[in-house]
Parts: C-alpha cells; structure tokens; sequence
C-alpha cells in the first residue's frame, strides 16, 4: 500500500462549490508540501505545511496539518475552473540520514463551469 | 529569478537507443533531484544530487544515472532503453544544504516517448 494516500482520486465539482482533499501518511511526518500540476506539466509548489496544527492559505487554497493524525487537508472555497489539474502531496518522513520525500498519486480535479 | 529549465521538451526514441535529458535549477540553488512520472507509478524518485555530489539514489536499475555539474546544472541518462521507461521526467531544485534539501521547485518536465 501506499505511504502516502490521498483522496479522493478524482473530483468533479460545480464552478463556485468548495472542495477538500485529504493527504494520510502512514509515518510520521516532519514536512509536508502541496504542488499542483497541469496535465503533462512540471509541479506547480503551493505550499509547505512543518508544525502541527500549521494552517497557510494562497488566495482561495487553505492547507492545514494535522500532526496526531498524520494528515494534511487541502480545501478550495468558491472554486473556479482554474484551479483545475491535478493535486499532489509529498511528505519529508525518517529522521536524520533516514530522511526522504514520499509523494502521494495525486488527486485529479476538474472544475465544471 | 528563471524557474527550473529542462531541455529537451520532448523527445521520441527507439528502444536500445540511449537518452540524455538535462536540467538547469533555478540561480542558487544547490541541490538537483530527478524524478521519473507515470500515470501508474505517479512520482518516483530517480536521484538527488548536491554540490555535485549524489546524495541519494532510488530503486532503479543502473541504466539510469545522472550527474551534475560545478554550476548545479544536472543530466540525466538513460541507456538501453525500454518501452517501459516512456514518461514524463520531472527535475527539482532546491537551495538545499549539507543537512537538509529544501523546498522543491519543478522544471516543466521532458516527455520521453520510447517505440
């Protein structure tokens, strides 16, 4: 299974809904970074989320972490078709020389005018 | 500030041939990472590099190597190639330092196409 599961896989919403997608890792985290990514396109950076109970937000985009559950929640208020494409989290997991980056497969959005 | 910049765009070859992609990281940055992007795999780690030096490497046969260069800029390569190795190779970089790798900024990728 997969380090890092995110849901959903796929989400189709109406142009002005709000959204949330869910990042889970089955380690502990000690960093955790949302991209972005237009079909066949390098990886847009959003941001970075390190402290438990961290919350950022970039225009309409909110991430938040939840440390004790090792989880991060992406949501998008009054959506548009712009935000469309697909979501991507990565995690920093292992301390120390253990230390690497898992990313999850993505959540694929699209934004229905 | 130039992002991430990765020649060639794209690129279409046949199967025993071989491959060199390149990346060129954003002024300052240090550290250089590859990734290979399948629609069934998703992101996988090929390697990272920094000051020249590669720091860590991920489960891929030794067809795949890389090296980066005194300026940070990065090549990747691929030798023999297969059809399974056709995807979409995404470079990184980061300001990175002898502990730590920083946040990650992505090249818009070099879809390899393998017949």
């Amino acid at each position: 299974s997969q380090e890092l599961e995110q849901s959903p896989q796929s989400l189709i919403v109406q142009e002005g809904k709000n959204l949330t997608i869910n990042c889970t890792s089955s380690k502990t985290l000690y960093g955790l970074y949302w991209y972005k990514q237009k079909y066949g396109e390098g990886l847009i950076f959003l941001m970075m989320l390190q402290k438990g109970g961290e919350e950022k937000s970039h225009e309409k985009i909110t991430a938040k972490l939840d440390e004790k559950k090792q989880q991060s929640s992406l949501h998008i208020t009054a959506s548009q078709p712009s935000h469309a494409g697909i979501y991507l989290c990565g995690a920093d997991i292992g301390a120390g020389n253990n230390r690497k980056l898992i990313w999850g497969l993505g959540t694929s959005l699209a934004v229905n005018p | 500030k130039a992002g991430v910049t990765q020649t060639p765009r794209y690129l279409i070859k046949t199967r025993g041939q071989q491959v060199t992609l390149s990346c060129s990281p954003i002024s300052g940055h240090r550290s250089v990472s590859w990734y290979q992007q399948t629609p069934g795999q998703g992101l996988q780690f090929l390697f990272e590099y920094f000051s020249e030096t590669q720091r860590n490497k991920g489960n891929f046969p030794g067809r795949f190597s890389g090296r980066q260069f005194s300026n940070s800029r990065s090549e990747m390569n691929v030798s023999t190639l297969e059809l399974g190795d056709s995807a979409l190779y995404l470079c990184a970089s980061s300001l990175g330092t002898s502990g730590s790798r920083g946040t990650q900024y992505f090249g818009p990728g070099t879809r390899l196409t393998v017949l």
